[in-house]
């Protein structure tokens, strides 16, 4: 099966300028998260997608990031205005409900840099 | 919320020796602790993982430990070779609901030929 896979792998901008990172799920995982890892830190929790509601949010930082997910299936977290602290490594999760197993499969992240 | 801790944040071992990355948690609910590695330039990606229900578990050459009393968790890997280099990151949740995952902070492992 494909994997979940995320794009831009790479996204350089400017301070005040918008950028959307994108994120298409396991097809069928109806679980999709969405990390920030800013560097040297820890895998944080920015929010949790069951199907198309959100089930969580309560780590996106502030109301500069929005992120939606279109009919259940691929989902975008847009920045807007960027800012220099955003900078890190966004990953996106997804995993399947009810069955046995718990993990999530990650997709290779979105680097990105404010500058 | 979860809270959990990593140790060491690096950790260089020769080829051949054993590597051990601890892991303490806060919430004694979590019940599910998995372990991810992540390469350069690719997602963390799921190795192992244990329930509550068991105290250890082994696969090959990597096996984690639980002490549920303790609250705290430690990943084993045996006979190490060059393409274990890698941040390793361990993590914990309640396996109920829609609880999520929280991580630690990953533990750069090196090792020399």
């Amino acid at each position: 099966e494909a994997g979940v896979t995320q794009f831009p792998s790479h996204s350089v901008i400017e301070k005040g300028q918008t950028v959307t990172l994108r994120c298409d799920p396991i097809s069928g995982h109806d679980n999709l998260y969405w990390y920030r890892r800013v560097m040297g830190k820890e895998i944080k929790f920015l929010l949790h997608f069951v199907k198309e509601s959100k089930q969580d949010e309560s780590g996106m930082p502030n109301n500069r990031f929005l992120a939606e997910r279109t009919g259940g299936t691929y989902s975008t977290l847009k920045v807007q205005p960027a800012e220099l602290e955003d900078s890190g490594v966004y990953f996106c999760a997804s995993s399947q409900t009810g069955g046995p197993n718990y993990g999530y499969t990650f997709g290779s992240g979105t680097r990105l840099t404010v500058v | 919320g979860e809270n959990v801790e990593q140790h060491p944040s690096t950790l260089s071992v020769q080829e051949g020796d054993s590597a051990v990355i601890k892991c303490t948690y806060s919430d004694s609910a979590s019940n599910y602790f998995p372990w991810y590695k992540q390469e350069l330039g690719k997602g963390p990606q799921l190795i192992i993982d244990i329930r509550s229900n068991v105290g250890e578990k082994k696969d090959q050459r990597i096996a984690v430990t639980l002490n549920k009393t303790a609250k705290h968790f430690s990943l084993h890997i045996t006979e190490t070779q060059p393409e274990d280099s890698a941040v390793y990151f361990c993590a914990a949740r309640v396996s109920s609901g829609y609880s999520t995952l929280t991580f630690g902070k990953g533990t750069m492992l090196l090792v020399s030929p």
